[in-house]
């Protein structure tokens, strides 16, 4: 069974930074890309972050372009967002989830999501 | 990027057929599949129809997709509502630009 577990959301100052942690099991974690999508309290999914199955290619939303960062550790099986100058825009619930696809550049989609870890931007 | 637009919310009764839309304002909506995930409340997205109209193992056959390029939409489709079909439903496709896009969620409400 896929199983993806977030965690790492906490309440955070403007202005601060925070990594998100995703861990994964049930399937072979190297042979896919993987997400980051996030949905602000009351409001859609917001795709964030893209990642291939080597870490190779990355893609960013204009939203967070220059802010975050994705990676992964395909030996801890995980996925990371260091996410830095947060403003209470950034306040959301945040998944991971996993692509169809190893590579980027797919028209691919999410078939397994995570329960989420909750950020909150806050003074 | 592109935009998809699906109505706020929906509503309709138990047995009855329901039709969610999706439209996409620029380029054409067959040049890369859509998806459909379901939200419940304070639960996680789940897949219920991908690349325009496979379903993922488990999900009903009541629920079924399409699209259609003189409308440039793609559409959900339920029918035989139940109780628990009660939930927001988001389209997605994905840009060319290795971007994904969701549309805004549509709320199904089941009377």
């Amino acid at each position: 069974e896929v199983q993806l577990v977030e965690s790492g959301g906490v309440v955070v100052q403007p202005g601060g930074s925070l990594r998100l942690s995703c861990a994964a099991s049930g399937f072979t974690f190297d042979d896919y890309a993987m997400h980051w999508v996030r949905q602000a309290p009351g409001k859609g999914l917001e795709w964030l972050s893209l990642i291939s199955w080597d870490g190779d290619d990355t893609s960013y939303a204009d939203s967070v372009k220059g802010r975050f960062t994705i990676s992964r550790d395909n030996i801890k099986n995980s996925m990371y967002l260091q996410m830095k100058s947060l403003s209470s825009e950034d306040t959301a619930l945040y998944y991971c989830a996993k692509d169809t696809f190893a590579a980027a550049g797919i028209s691919s989609y999410f078939d397994h999501w995570g329960q989420g870890t909750l950020v909150t931007v806050s003074s | 990027n592109f935009i998809l637009t699906q109505p706020h919310s929906v509503s309709e009764s138990p047995g009855k057929t329901v039709t969610i839309s999706c439209t996409r304002d620029t380029g054409s909506i067959a040049s890369n599949h859509v998806q459909w995930y379901q939200q419940r409340p304070t639960s996680a997205p789940t897949n219920v129809i991908f690349e325009d109209n496979e379903r993922p193992s488990g999900v009903p056959d009541r629920f079924s997709g399409s699209i259609d390029s003189s409308s440039n939409s793609a559409s959900l489709t339920i029918s035989g509502l139940r109780t628990e079909d009660e939930a927001t439903y988001y389209c997605q496709s994905y840009d060319s630009n290795n971007h994904w896009v969701f549309g805004g969620g549509t709320k199904l409400t089941v009377l």
